[in-house]
C-alpha cells in the first residue's frame, strides 16, 4: 500500500518555466489536496478538491492550476514559475467526511527552487 | 484567511522535560487537530479534538479543546529525542472538506 505518492522529490526551475507537480494515492480518498510549506508561515493550502471533477481554491492559489480527472490523481501546475513559489509542497488525501476526514495522509513532499 | 497562529515558534528542551504548545485563531473551529512532522517528512495525525472542553490523551501526549472554540493546546511530557519535530495544529469550520493548518511550533530535544 503505497499511500501518497509525490513526484518529483527536487526540481529546479527557471523563472517562467513551467512544471507539474504530480500526485497519486490509492486508498481511494475521495479528498485531495496541495499545500505549501515555507518557514515560519506553516503549511498554506493551495487547492483541494472533494472528488473527480471538483477542485477549489485554498488560501494562496495565484499562479496555481489544478485538475482532478481520476480519483487517484492530483496534478498541481506551475504555468509560469517565479522565485516566490521556492517552497516545499505537499499533497495529501483523506475520506471526504465523518471522522476519517480528519487523518490527511500526506506524501513526502517536493522539494521546488525557482531561480 | 483563516489564520491559526502558534505559540512559541520554537523550543530547545531537555530530555525529561514537559512540554506546552498553544494554537489560537480569529475564527471558531468545530474541529481542532494536532500534526506532527518529522525532519524530511510529511504531517502525522496525533490528536484530534471534537468537542469544546475536550481533553484527550495519547501515549505522553495531551490535547485541549478551548472552550471558546478559538484555541486548542498540547502538552508533552517527560520528553524524549524523537519528540523533536514541527507540531503543528489544524482546525476545520462547519461541515468545510478543508483543514487550515497552524504556523507550527518547532521542538529540540537535547540530551
Amino acid at each position: 500500500n503505497a499511500g501518497v505518492t509525490q513526484t518529483p522529490k527536487f526540481q529546479v526551475l527557471k523563472t517562467g518555466q513551467s512544471m507539474t507537480l504530480q500526485c497519486a494515492q490509492d486508498m481511494n480518498h475521495e479528498y485531495m489536496s496541495w499545500y505549501r510549506q515555507d518557514p515560519g508561515m506553516g503549511l498554506r493550502l493551495i487547492h483541494y478538491s472533494v472528488g473527480a471533477g471538483i477542485t477549489d481554491q485554498g488560501e494562496v492559489p495565484n499562479g496555481y492550476n489544478v485538475s482532478r480527472s481520476t480519483t487517484e490523481d492530483f496534478p498541481l501546475r506551475l504555468l509560469s514559475a517565479a522565485p516566490s513559489q521556492t517552497s516545499v509542497y505537499f499533497c495529501a488525501s483523506s475520506r471526504k467526511s465523518g471522522v476519517s476526514a480528519n487523518v490527511l495522509t500526506f506524501g513526502a513532499g517536493s522539494r521546488l527552487t525557482v531561480l | 484567511g483563516q489564520q491559526l497562529n502558534q505559540s512559541p515558534q520554537s523550543m530547545f528542551i531537555q530530555e525529561g522535560e514537559d512540554v506546552s504548545m498553544n494554537c489560537t485563531s480569529s475564527s471558531i473551529f468545530n474541529t481542532w487537530l494536532w500534526y506532527k512532522q518529522d525532519p524530511g517528512e510529511g504531517p502525522v495525525l496525533l490528536i484530534a479534538l471534537y468537542k469544546a472542553g475536550e481533553l484527550t490523551s495519547n501515549g505522553r501526549l495531551t490535547a485541549q479543546f478551548g472552550i471558546t472554540r478559538k484555541d486548542s493546546f498540547l502538552n508533552i511530557s517527560a520528553s524524549i529525542p524523537s519528540d523533536v519535530g514541527i507540531y503543528f495544529c489544524a482546525g476545520r469550520t462547519g461541515t468545510a472538506s478543508k483543514l487550515t493548518f497552524g504556523t507550527g511550533t518547532r521542538l529540540q530535544v537535547t540530551l
